[in-house]
This record gives C-alpha cells, structure tokens and sequence, in this order.
C-alpha cells in the first residue's frame, strides 16, 4: 500500500523555523514528484511547493517563496520542507503528497494525515 | 499564474438529490484538472483525475466532464458519506492553484 506519513509539526514563534519531514512507503519513491499542500484553520488548500523525483527542479508558492525549502533523500524515502521566517499566516496543517502515475496528470494521489504547524507568540 | 472559479460556496441537498458543482479555469488547462474530497479532521481524498476518470474506489455515482476551460463535478444520487467539501485543482503549470471549495451540507 503506498503511503506518506508527516512529522514535525509543533508551535513556533514568529520568526522562528521548522522542519518538517514526510516518510513515504510502499512505491519507488524516486520516481515521482511530491508536493506539499496547507490549510489553515477553517480554510481551503493552498499548494505549498513541488519537487522532481530526481530533486532536480523545485517550485513554490509565492506565498511561500524565499522562506521554505523543499528537499528529498531518495535514499531514505523521506521529503523535507524547511520553514524558515515564519509568519502567523503560516498557522496550518501542513499535507505531504504524492503525485499519481503518468496517466493522472500530475493528480495527487496519495495525501498523508498531515501535521499542524502553529506560529504564535 | 492560472486561477480556478469553483461554485457554488456551499450547497444545500438532500440524500437522493443530482448535485452539480462547477469550476471555470482562466485559461486552458487541458487535461490537467482534478477533484478532491475532504471530510472534516480529514485528509483530502482524490476522487476524480484528467477530467472524468475515477480514481479507484470511487463509487460510479461520482462524475466528472469538461474541457479547456470549464469543469463540472456530478454526484448523481447523494449518498450520506458524500456529505463533505469539494476542492477541484489544476496540475496543468504551477502553481497547483485549488478551487476555493464547495460544503456539500444537507
């Protein structure tokens, strides 16, 4: 069964970091791109950022740009996102997901039960 | 960067109901167009990928259509699971851009 569990998640002050780290299992991890997505509370999603199965090519949110850092060791099938500066804005659930096969059109097709990142003073 | 219209906000419906949600992409995305399913304290379920395919397991009164431009999401006869929030998204450039949301509530 594949699978993507996230960690890391906690309460943080403005301006602090975290880091957060998705374990994935059950497919070749390498082989596809993995995304995370926030929801704030009562929100919707808001994509966060994306990274290539190689790690090559990375992309985010503007929301989000010069602050988070996505990241990937395909040796330990595990995904990172880095939260530097942070912001109360950036109060939320954070989700790891997984792209589907080629056919899905770059649909995320695995989501994991996510992990809450409170920034408060 | 490529924005997603989703409506209605929230709907209304009663189990047996047709419902219909929509989602009017700004520009054309192909077949890069998806439908996702949250439960409260849940984590969002794909249900329906390029358009009109249902993800596995996904029971068939689920249905997609669309293209380019404009998307629509059918529940053809509701069910009392299906009670939920729908998000449509788009995959077709980043950023992956999701709708704001549809609360199906009876």
């Amino acid at each position: 069964e594949e699978q993507v569990v996230e960690s890391g998640g906690g309460f943080v002050q403005p301006g602090g970091s975290l880091t957060l780290s998705c374990a994935a299992s059950g497919f070749n991890f390498h082989i596809f791109s993995m995304n995370w997505v926030r929801q704030a509370p009562g929100k919707g999603l808001e994509w966060v950022s994306n990274l290539s199965g190689s790690g090559r090519n990375t992309y985010y949110a503007d929301s989000v740009k010069g602050r988070f850092t996505i990241s990937r060791d395909n040796s330990k099938n595990m995904l990172y996102l880095q939260l530097n500066s942070l912001r109360l804005e950036d109060t939320a659930i954070y989700y790891c997901a997984k792209v589907g096969a080629r056919w899905t059109y770059d649909a995320f097709a695995v989501w994991g039960q996510g992990t809450m990142v409170t920034v408060s003073s | 960067d490529i924005q997603l219209t989703q409506s209605p906000p929230s709907l209304y419906a009663s189990v047996g109901d047709r419902v219909t949600i929509t989602c009017r992409a700004s520009q054309n995305i192909d077949t890069y167009f998806h439908w996702y399913q949250q439960k409260p304290g849940k984590a969002p379920k794909l249900l329906i990928y390029a358009v009109s395919h249902l993800e596995s397991g996904v029971p068939s009164r689920f249905s997609g259509s669309g293209s380019g431009t404009d998307f629509t999401l059918t529940i053809s006869s509701l069910q009392p699971e299906d009670f939920a929030t729908y998000y449509c998204q788009q995959t077709y450039s980043t950023p992956y851009i999701f709708g704001q949301g549809t609360k199906l509530e009876i």
